[in-house]
């Protein structure tokens, strides 16, 4: 099946440094794009929609200066952590869906840990 | 507005065991439903999906009835075994197309 990266899959980092997790669609285009983040014992938080060459879509309470959403092609999206905080750490997944079918495919998600 | 609720764990099995995991959701229009597992360090995968009322989606032995009239979707498999570890996320798209929403996840360990 179709093959969704993430890139790192761990990450630790100082607090006030800024961190970039990849999402790549390895062998289908995504024109949209999801991020995620998932709380422990929690269910999967939207937290926005990227789509490819326009500005992302943030759910609200999700705050667009803190977590930077670019979909630069149609293969990526990043998201930008900005001046971490250890409340930031977690867990981040994106998910692609397909031009063709449309299905969504998820990524194996990002632990970000803020110290 | 959309949710969904499923079932809190870890669920605890022996291997033969017959499965259930309820989910039951809220939603404006006609929406679709799913169920995804995510195996240990892995991603979220497709389980199975029913996109309208009385479709039953069914994939590996795990089945799941679309019930409007209950607004429920519980996974189902008359025998698990130990490879059927992992968390299942109950989920639906809205009817709009653009939105998934997740129920918290259900974590299940099949003992030998």
């Amino acid at each position: 099946g179709a093959v969704v990266s993430q890139h790192p899959s761990r990450v630790i980092c100082k607090s006030g440094t800024s961190v970039k997790i990849e999402c790549r669609s390895l062998d289908f285009q995504a024109t949209t794009m999801f991020w995620y983040r998932q709380f422990p014992k929690k269910s999967l938080m939207l937290m926005a929609t990227s789509n490819e060459g326009s500005k992302a879509t943030y759910e609200q309470g999700v705050e667009k200066d803190k977590f930077l959403i670019n979909h630069a092609s149609l293969t990526l999206s990043t998201l930008t952590v900005t001046s971490a905080h250890p409340e930031d750490s977690s867990f981040y997944i994106c998910s692609a869906r397909t031009t063709t079918t449309g299905e969504l495919f998820f990524g194996e998600g990002s632990r970000l840990t803020v110290l | 507005g959309n949710s969904v609720t499923q079932m809190e764990g870890p669920v605890t099995l022996s291997e033969e065991a017959f499965l259930t995991i309820n989910c039951t959701y809220t939603a404006t229009g006609y929406p679709s439903l799913f169920w995804y597992v995510q195996y240990p360090g892995e991603g979220l995968q497709l389980l199975l999906k029913a996109t309208k009322a009385d479709d039953k989606g069914s994939n590996k032995g795990f089945e799941a009835t679309y019930r409007k009239e209950t607004t429920s979707f519980h996974l189902e498999k008359g025998s698990v075994q130990v490879s059927d570890s992992a968390v299942y996320f109950c989920a639906l798209e809205s009817y709009n197309f653009n939105k998934f929403y997740f129920g918290s996840g259900t974590k299940l360990n099949v003992k030998p």
